[in-house]
């Protein structure tokens, strides 16, 4: 079945990065764009950017830019999202997730997620 | 951006009832309306997607309807297990911006 699975939870100082990986099964990899989706606690979904593992090209959140990075390895099925000089305010939950459909598009399905704690 | 407000924020019903959450599109976003439905400390569930087409799955209680800018997902005869927090989502444009969702609650 397809799935998406995530690295584990991470506790980074304020300052530093952080690097997510998601790795792809059950499909073929280079046929749909992966998304970024973060939750801080208690708070709504927020998106992030998307990736288009075919070719690597990327579109970021405005809120965002210069501070993420998103790529891929195709020979491993997996993304990537780095996001860099972390606050406290990038405490949250990180989701990949795949975009399905052609002409109107949707999220399916999410990875479990990946927890981000930022503390000094 | 393409702004989403989703109303009510929360709301509480009995079991068997009949719910409506709504979201409102700032623009034209055509069908590209999504439903997901979370529950705590799980991620997202797709339940809707292109305004009215039901998840594969996804329990016949749950549809959703489109008119013009505004959205609705409509749960019927709701059970202990649709208590959760729903979200929209429209994907006509990126940022694919999500409404800031809804917590429902059984009574």
């Amino acid at each position: 079945q397809v799935q998406l699975v995530q690295s584990g939870a991470e506790v980074k100082k304020p300052g530093a990065a952080v690097k997510i990986s998601c790795e792809a099964s059950g499909y073929s990899f280079s046929s749909y764009y992966i998304h970024w989706v973060r939750q801080g606690t208690g708070e709504g979904l927020e998106w992030m950017g998307v990736i288009d593992p075919s070719g690597g090209s990327t579109t970021y959140a405005q809120g965002f830019e210069g501070r993420v990075t998103m790529s891929r390895d195709t020979s491993t099925s997996t993304v990537y999202m780095e996001l860099t000089s972390l606050t406290s305010d990038d405490a949250a939950v990180y989701y990949c997730v795949r975009e399905v459909g052609v002409r109107s598009n949707w999220f399916d399905p999410w990875g479990l997620g990946t927890l981000v704690t930022v503390s000094s | 951006d393409i702004q989403m407000t989703q109303f009510p924020s929360s709301l509480s019903a009995s079991v068997g009832d009949r719910v409506n959450i709504t979201c409102r599109a700032s623009q034209t976003i055509s069908m590209s309306l999504n439903w997901y439905q979370q529950k705590p400390g799980r991620a997202p569930n797709l339940l809707i997607y292109v305004a009215s087409t039901l998840q594969s799955g996804v329990p016949s209680r749950f549809s959703g309807s489109a008119s013009g800018t505004d959205f609705t997902l409509t749960i019927t005869s709701l059970q202990p297990e649709d208590s959760a927090t729903y979200y929209c989502q429209q994907s006509y444009n990126t940022p694919y911006t999500f409404g800031q969702g809804t917590k429902l609650e059984i009574k």
